[in-house]
């Protein structure tokens, strides 16, 4: 069965520093990999996806992640972060057979954002 | 993008007492929605899949007469909590997708039920 590990319940980065966010997932095949942000008392909004091609993913508000098969991970990253960051962040695969639309989702790590 | 919106925000009902949560697609139509139940400081759970016109399919470990799901239209889901308990309370949320593509979901602001 799928799964998807987050290792990292919350992390605190300076704001302006670099951010490194891991996942590593189990899967069979070839995953279909996302990144979601949750805002408090917000939905989750999709930050970006892995499909395949490219294993460099870019995705909105500056987030980039790279798939790299040989460890099973999905990290995100960002160069630069913003207080607006802030959030809780989860990582999720997509369930084969099921239109990759059931996903199984990682228990998110929250990031806090110090000035 | 697409628009998810569910309702109530938040809700507060005492125990043995049946609340439902609204879950509707703003601009598009969705086909297909899921429930999801997120407990404090963890993961999404699936809950079930919701197809308009049919029967939703549930996951394991569900209870379908406890989490009744109705999709009766294309912009429209609900999710019903019977009989709530204490145990109930969590955090629901409710995604849709408009099949543009494989993973192509959209997630609403989510509801929070506190059972007394």
């Amino acid at each position: 069965a799928q799964s998807v590990t987050q290792p990292d319940i919350h992390i605190t980065v300076s704001e302006g520093a670099s951010l490194e966010l891991r996942c590593n997932y189990s899967y069979g095949a070839t995953p279909y990999l996302f990144w979601y942000v949750q805002s408090p008392g917000q939905g989750l909004q999709l930050l970006l996806k892995y499909f395949s091609g490219d294993t460099l993913v870019q995705g909105i508000k500056g987030f980039e992640a790279e798939f790299k098969r040989s460890q099973s991970s999905f990290n995100l990253r960002k160069p630069s972060v913003h207080w607006s960051d802030a959030a809780e962040y989860f990582c999720a695969v997509g369930r084969m057979n099921t239109g990759f639309q059931k996903l199984v989702f990682g228990t998110g790590t929250r990031l806090l954002v110090s000035p | 993008g697409a628009v998810v919106s569910q309702h109530p925000s938040w809700v507060i009902c005492k125990s043995g007492t049946s609340v439902k949560i609204e879950c509707r697609s703003l601009d598009f139509q969705a086909t297909t929605m899921f429930w999801y139940r997120q407990f404090p400081k963890q993961s999404l759970m699936l809950m079930a899949t919701s197809n308009e016109g049919s029967k939703a399919t549930y996951e394991q470990g569900v209870e379908k007469d406890k989490f009744l799901i109705n999709h009766a239209s294309l912009t429209l889901s609900t999710l019903t909590v019977t009989s709530a308990h204490p145990e109930d309370s969590s955090f629901y949320i409710c995604s849709a997708t408009d099949a543009g593509g494989p993973g192509e979901l959209f997630f609403g602001e989510g509801s929070r039920l506190t059972v007394l």
